[in-house]
């Protein structure tokens, strides 16, 4: 079964500052990756996915994420942070071809941007 | 389209009580999801469908139940409401068809069992 581990259960920054949020995984197969971004009292929404091809991915709202595959990773990366962007975001992991297209969730990183 | 729409968006249940938490989806998405989101845990599978009629256990099927009569609606229902079902619950679906397999999700239903 394969998993999902994000290493950041808290980050808090100033605006304008970098961002990278980390996400490991475990699965031998092949995979689909994804972050979800949950803003404060709304559902998940897709920030952005990777499926094949370029490992660097950008997404909405200039966040981008870099597969790495030797190191089964899946790290979110956002150059200079706004306050909109406090949200606690989510790396997920679908293996390929699986019967129900599930989805494993690694446990958030909620970050606070401070103004 | 409305997407994925939940109600209740919030509810307090005494132990022992049951309830059913609806999920429906304007897409004609033929895959649906229940899942729970815990404080640090992420979000955890319940159940599953991959169609009208079938239904299969998550990664935490015990205490709950779900029915999938139609492509639209995905109840889940609790049978005998207990302190550990408080959760944030989340209804997804996703059209299997599309090679990116997105799941688009509902608004929530918090749940508070006391």
């Amino acid at each position: 079964a394969q998993s999902v581990s994000q290493h950041n259960h808290h980050v808090i920054l100033s605006e304008a500052a970098s961002l990278e949020l980390g996400c490991n995984y475990s699965y031998g197969g092949t995979v689909n990756l994804f972050w979800y971004v949950q803003y404060p009292g709304q559902h998940l929404q897709l920030l952005l996915k990777y499926f094949s091809g370029d490992p660097l991915v950008k997404g909405i709202k200039g966040f981008e994420a870099e597969f790495i595959k030797s190191k089964f990773s899946f790290n979110l990366r956002k150059p200079s942070v706004q306050w909109s962007d406090t949200a606690e975001y989510f790396c997920a992991v679908n293996a390929r071809g699986n019967a129900g297209n599930m989805l494993t969730f690694g446990g958030g990183t909620r970050l606070m941007v401070k103004p | 389209n409305a997407g994925v729409t939940q109600t209740p968006k919030f509810r307090i249940l005494k132990i022992g009580q049951s309830m059913t938490l609806q999920c429906t989806q304007d897409m004609n998405h033929n895959y649906m999801y229940w899942y729970r989101q815990d404080p640090g845990m992420g979000l955890k599978l319940i159940y599953y469908s991959v169609g009208a009629g079938i239904t299969d256990k998550g990664e935490v099927p015990n205490g709950y139940n779900v029915s999938r009569s139609t492509t639209e609606d995905f109840p889940l229902r609790l049978e005998l409401a207990a302190p550990s079902q408080t959760s944030v619950y989340f209804c997804a679906s996703n059209d299997p068809s599309t090679r990116i397999h997105e799941q688009y999700f509902g608004p929530g239903t918090r749940l508070t069992v006391t």
